[in-house]
């Protein structure tokens, strides 16, 4: 069975322009959550959508957006690119209404921002 | 609250010896706790869970303690592999927010 795979591995983008990151969960998982994760520090929650809504987000701007689609897969946009926002960005799923269930993480994307 | 961006901390222990990894989480209506490993330029991955009406689960090398007291959960990890050198996080299903919050991490060093 895949695990959670997000793409692009890597993304070079310049300040101001936009960047659209991916991810399809495990097959059946109807949650997907996004993280941040800047170099050597913890993870930031950013996202949580399920079936195809926005249930939660984090103290990040509104320029953080995102949308999951009706196969459960998920775009993470971050637009006005800062230099701030070179990081990790971890994509998770999981099956919300099963609860106490643990959420399978992909390899993430790494965004660097010049 | 969230997870917040500080410096992670470091744990360096010797190949051999047992290691002990602690975590505050901060929400006594969570119910539901799990330690991820994250190795070097991998996402998190999950090692051991344990549910509120638990105080301890052990796996293969590794033990969860869970203390809903003074909200404290702590990973211990026995006799320690240069292979489980990586940041290990905790992480809370806090009912009604998002399925899992995570805390800052602490960094695991083990010298051969």
């Amino acid at each position: 069975e895949a695990g959670v795979t997000q793409s692009p591995t890597h993304l070079i983008k310049t300040r101001g322009q936009q960047a659209t990151l991916r991810c399809s969960p495990i097959s059946g998982h109807t949650s997907v959550y996004w993280y941040q994760q800047a170099l050597g520090l913890g993870l930031q929650f950013l996202l949580w959508y399920d079936e195809g809504e926005e249930r939660n987000r984090g103290n990040f701007p509104p320029r953080f957006s995102g949308r999951q689609f009706p196969n459960y897969s998920s775009e993470l946009n971050v637009n006005a690119l800062e230099l701030e926002d070179s990081a990790l960005y971890l994509c998770a799923s999981s099956f919300w209404q099963q609860e106490n269930t643990e959420a399978f993480f992909g390899q993430g994307t790494r965004l660097t921002v010049v | 609250g969230e997870s917040v961006g500080l410096h992670l901390p470091t744990l360096s222990v010797q190949e051999g010896d047992n290691s002990i990894i602690n975590c505050a989480y901060s929400n006594s209506a969570s119910d539901y706790f799990i330690w991820y490993k994250q190795e070097s330029g991998k996402g998190p991955q999950f090692i051991i869970d344990i549910r509120s009406n638990m105080d301890k689960r052990q796996g293969q090398r590794v033990t969860v303690l869970l203390n809903k007291t003074v909200k404290h959960l702590s990973l211990q990890i026995a006799a320690t592999q240069p292979g489980d050198s990586a940041v290990y996080f905790c992480a809370e299903n806090r009912p009604g927010f998002q399925k899992l919050v995570f805390g800052t991490g602490t960094r695991l060093l083990v010298s051969p």
